[in-house]
């Protein structure tokens, strides 16, 4: 199947820092990317989608200017969330999908933690 | 709003049992997924469900899709304790108001006791 490789798969940074989430389709190309956050014991909540070559789509209530997403690839979609602070800490999951198919695949997922 | 629900949110069995995790949703869609997820980790994709009457079976789990009634089933047969993990339903919101995305039901935490 498919493979989503994400990373880091675990972060822990200092409130206020930026970090960076890798997320790449190792053997397909994904026109689309998805980035999920996830609550402990809550289900996966939309966060943004992301076609290669144009800007993200947020959803409600997601801050464009603190979760910035680029998809300058077919390939690699990344979420960087910008001056992050305690309440950012969450599961981060991506998911890639090719045109013309519904599937989503997922990657590992990464765990921040601000302190 | 496309609303995905899904019931028990809990459920708690006994090892040999049999029971049925239920996924309800609120528009029209021939696309359903089941999910396991074991803490701390991603998304383990277990059925694709592509059309109304679908079936799909792996060792003790079968999911069904009934587009009609909008309901899709996971059904655990002789439980076993690795099965005790968090399953998602999740819908494929084609429709381009809904943004073409999925949609996930909050999640049934299953815990098989010995």
């Amino acid at each position: 199947g498919a493979v989503v490789s994400q990373h880091p798969s675990r972060v822990i940074c200092k409130s206020g820092t930026s970090v960076k989430i890798e997320c790449r389709s190792l053997d397909f190309q994904a026109t689309t990317m998805f980035w999920y956050r996830q609550f402990p014991k809550q289900s996966l909540m939309l966060m943004a989608t992301s076609n290669e070559g144009s800007k993200a789509t947020y959803e409600q209530g997601v801050e464009k200017d603190k979760f910035l997403i680029n998809h300058a690839s077919l390939t690699l979609s990344t979420l960087t969330v910008t001056s992050a602070h305690p309440e950012d800490s969450s599961f981060y999951i991506c998911s890639a999908r090719v045109a013309g198919v519904s599937i989503q695949y997922f990657g590992a997922g990464t765990r921040l933690s601000v302190l | 709003e496309l609303k995905v629900e899904q019931n028990p949110l809990f459920l708690s069995m006994q090892e040999g049992k049999n029971y049925t995790i239920y996924c309800n949703y609120s528009t029209t869609s021939d696309r359903l997924y089941w999910y396991r997820q074991d803490p701390g980790k991603s998304l383990e994709s277990l059925f694709v469900l592509l059309s109304n009457g679908a079936v799909k079976q792996e060792g003790r789990l079968m999911a069904s899709l009934d587009t009609k009634a909008r309901l899709s089933t996971l059904h655990i047969t002789a439980a076993v304790h690795d099965l005790s993990a968090t399953y998602f339903c999740a819908v494929d919101a084609r429709k381009l108001e809904y943004g073409n995305k999925l949609v996930f039901g909050a999640g049934t935490i299953l815990r098989v006791k010995s």
